[in-house]
C-alpha cells in the first residue's frame, strides 16, 4: 500500500512535443504529491507539487494533473525541450508519516533535437 | 543551488569499513531526511530527524545509524560496509512544522559510496 507506481519507464520525445508521465498510488493517506527532476550526477529537484484538494497545478511549461477518485497524477511537460532531458520522479507522502517521500521508479526522458 | 551541502561528494571505501557522510540542511531548516538510491531499489527514505530528534525510520539497516546536532547539521553512520551498500545517499532538508503539514523536500547534490 505504500507503493507509487511510475510508468513508463523511458520516454522519447520530438523537440517541441508534450511528454506525459503517469503515477498511481494506493494509499489514500498520501497528502502531498511532488515531483522531482534530476540529471546525472545530480541530487532531485524538487519541479513541482499538488496537495489533493486541487484537479491541476501550472507552473510554466509543467503542469500536474490530479485524479483523487482514480488515484492517479500526471507531469505533463508542454513544449518539450532537449533541455529537459533527465530522469524524472514522482513521489508521495503523508504527514502522519512524518513527511517522508515514497518515491516511483523513475522515467528517464530524451528529447531529440 | 539546493542550499543543502554534503560531504564527501565520493567515497571509496572497503567491505567491513566504518564511514560517516555529513550533511548540512538550508538555513532554517529543521527537518533533515536521509535517502538511498541505487539501481535496483531506486529512491528509498531511510530516517528523519527534526531538530536533533529522530521522527521516522525506513527500511534503514541496523548497521547504519544517523544522528542531528545542535546546530541541525546531520551525519549518516555506515559501518560493516558490504558491497551493496554502494549508493548514492542523499540528504533532503525541509521547514516540516510540529504540526506535522508537510513543506517541500530540498536535496543536497548527494555522497557516492563505493564499496569494493
Amino acid at each position: 500500500q505504500q507503493q507509487v507506481k511510475q510508468s513508463p519507464q523511458s520516454l522519447i520525445v520530438q523537440k517541441g512535443g508534450i511528454s506525459i508521465i503517469n503515477c498511481a498510488y494506493e494509499n489514500t493517506a498520501f497528502d502531498y504529491f511532488p515531483w522531482y527532476q534530476q540529471f546525472p550526477g545530480k541530487g532531485p529537484a524538487l519541479l513541482i507539487a499538488i496537495r489533493p484538494d486541487v484537479s491541476e497545478k501550472k507552473e510554466g511549461r509543467f503542469t500536474i494533473s490530479f485524479n483523487k477518485s482514480a488515484k492517479q497524477f500526471s507531469l505533463h511537460i508542454m513544449d518539450s525541450q532537449p533541455g529537459d532531458s533527465a530522469t524524472y520522479f514522482c513521489a508521495a507522502s503523508t504527514r502522519n508519516q512524518g513527511g517522508k517521500l515514497i518515491f516511483g521508479q523513475g522515467t528517464e526522458l530524451s528529447v531529440k533535437p | 543551488d539546493s542550499g543543502v551541502t554534503q560531504t564527501p561528494k565520493h567515497l571509496i571505501t572497503a567491505t567491513g569499513q566504518r564511514v560517516t557522510l555529513r550533511c548540512s540542511p538550508r538555513s532554517g531548516d529543521l527537518s533533515v531526511y536521509w535517502y538511498q538510491q541505487s539501481l535496483d531499489q531506486g529512491l528509498q527514505f531511510l530516517i528523519q530527524y527534526y531538530n536533533g530528534e529522530e521522527r521516522a525510520k525506513g527500511n534503514i539497516l541496523e548497521r547504519f545509524s544517523a544522528q542531528q546536532f545542535p546546530d541541525l547539521h546531520s551525519e549518516l553512520n555506515l559501518s560493516s560496509l558490504e558491497l551493496g551498500d554502494s549508493a548514492l545517499y542523499f540528504c533532503a532538508s525541509s521547514e516540516r512544522g510540529l504540526a506535522g503539514e508537510t513543506y517541500e523536500q530540498y536535496f543536497g547534490p548527494g555522497t557516492r559510496l563505493t564499496v569494493t
